[in-house]
């Protein structure tokens, strides 16, 4: 089965300061690949979602950007970040034989 | 935006069976029901889905209408692992994959 692997963990960073986000997929050949935000006691909100190397479809309009230079990796990024990007960032990867969606352990941003 | 309807919070006896109700009213033909939960700071688990027919697996069990407008997810003996918030989800376009706000499950010894 797909495995997803999510970096940073954990960070803290100043409003207005850049942002990378990295996921990388194994087990895998071709995933649908998805990045969603919960913020805190929220539910999930989809933010993108690509079908492969530099198809991206953005569901929100807002601060973020994301980019899939490699079938396999998926990046989330910001130029200037708000407080109000805090959350936990979540990388998906479909494209099961039944369809369901492999999580990463997530990213949590705080922005101060 | 979520296609679902869930109930905020639900509690359950451990031992005992939890059915958790979600409504899609809008859901379409082709479009299948999903069910994940999520435990606290991780990402979200698959649990089971359905297009029709009800389904069971060896964690779960899901009834879904023939109207198709609402399923129930069951948990037939719940433990306090299960303690955890559950999604109901509809697959949109066969691709995208919405979720709601969940149902926060609490599991009472």
């Amino acid at each position: 089965s797909q495995t997803i692997h999510q970096w940073p963990a954990t960070l803290v960073q100043p409003v207005g300061s850049p942002l990378s986000l990295e996921c990388t997929v194994e087990g895998t050949s071709n995933p649908n690949l998805y990045w969603y935000r919960q913020a805190a006691g929220r539910g999930l909100q989809l933010l993108f979602y690509s079908v492969g190397i530099g198809q991206i479809s953005s569901e929100v309009p807002q601060n973020l950007s994301a980019s899939r230079p490699q079938d396999r990796q998926f990046i989330l990024s910001s130029k200037k970040l708000l407080l109000s990007d805090s959350g936990f960032y979540l990388c998906a990867c479909g494209g099961g034989l039944i369809g369901e969606l492999f999580f990463g352990e997530g990213s949590r941003l705080t922005v101060l | 935006d979520a296609k679902t309807t869930q109930p905020p919070s639900m509690d359950c006896a451990e031992g005992r069976a939890a059915n958790l109700p979600c409504n899609h009213s809008t859901i379409s033909g082709n479009e299948y029901v999903y069910w994940y939960r999520q435990i606290h700071s991780q990402g979200p688990q698959y649990i089971i889905h359905g297009l029709k027919n009800n389904e069971t697996n060896e964690m779960a069990s899901l009834i879904i209408t023939e109207d198709r407008k609402s399923s129930t997810l069951i948990l037939p003996h719940a433990t306090l692992r299960d303690t955890a918030v559950y999604y109901c989800i509809v697959e949109y376009n066969f691709n995208k994959f919405y979720f709601g706000s969940g149902t926060k499950l609490n599991v009472k010894p």
